[in-house]
């Protein structure tokens, strides 16, 4: 199985940072990478399939980046409701898939 | 409008049986793979089994091979899971989602398995 490490597992920062958030692969997945966000008590949402492709209807501050093993999502200006959990998930190999353990992201 | 809507959770005692559901409008049902996502309570997401859109393929995770079997029938676009000896730690929200990077998700299903 491939195995997700997710980092940070959690941050506090303010409205208007820039924040950026980190996976590693176990092997090299071939940009086959997800990330979505989460909200308390929400189906999660996808932001970013194929390492670096907005989803449908994503704002442009959302980016995706990075390629073999690293991957990373990168918030350019943090919004009051961008404040919820963030994770990665690969989608290269033999199913099922798998998720990073999360980002969660707070008010400084 | 796609749409994806699961059901049949509820609480069962420790190695008893639960068969979810999920049907899926607005799209081409057939066309896409499809998983069953889980969320324990505080925690992580977790992929506990997939199937191919003409169900030639079917994987689980480890902590659920053997006890739970993933199926679906395309002529009523309906994806399910059946979950047999269940245990206490497969209490969670179950999600269906749609395809290999999840584009849509369902609203969950609560499972509580507890005596």
């Amino acid at each position: 199985d491939i195995q997700m490490t997710q980092s940070p597992s959690s941050l506090s920062a303010s409205v208007g940072d820039r924040v950026t958030i980190t996976c590693r692969a176990s092997q090299d997945i071939s940009n086959s990478l997800a990330w979505y966000l989460q909200k308390p008590g929400k189906a999660p949402k996808l932001l970013v399939y194929a390492a670096f492709r907005l989803g449908g209807g994503v704002p442009s501050r959302f980016s995706g980046s990075g390629s073999g093993t690293d991957y990373s999502l990168t918030i350019s200006s943090l919004q009051p409701e961008d404040f919820a959990t963030y994770y990665c998930q690969q989608y290269y190999g033999t199913p099922p898939w798998t998720f990073g353990q999360g980002t969660k992201v707070e008010i400084k | 409008e796609v749409q994806l809507l699961e059901s049949g959770g509820g609480l069962v005692q420790p190695g008893g049986s639960l068969r979810l559901s999920c049907v899926a409008s607005g799209f081409a049902f057939s066309g896409y793979s499809m998983s069953w996502i889980r969320q324990a309570p505080g925690k992580g997401l977790e992929c506990v089994s997939y199937i191919s859109g003409i169900a030639d393929t079917t994987s689980y995770a480890e902590s659920v091979k053997g006890r739970f079997t993933i199926s679906r029938d395309n002529s009523e676009n309906t994806l399910s899971l059946h979950m047999n000896r269940l245990k206490t730690e497969d209490t969670a929200v179950y999600y269906c989602a749609r395809g290999d990077a999840f584009d849509f998700w369902g609203h969950g299903t609560m499972v509580i398995v507890s005596s």
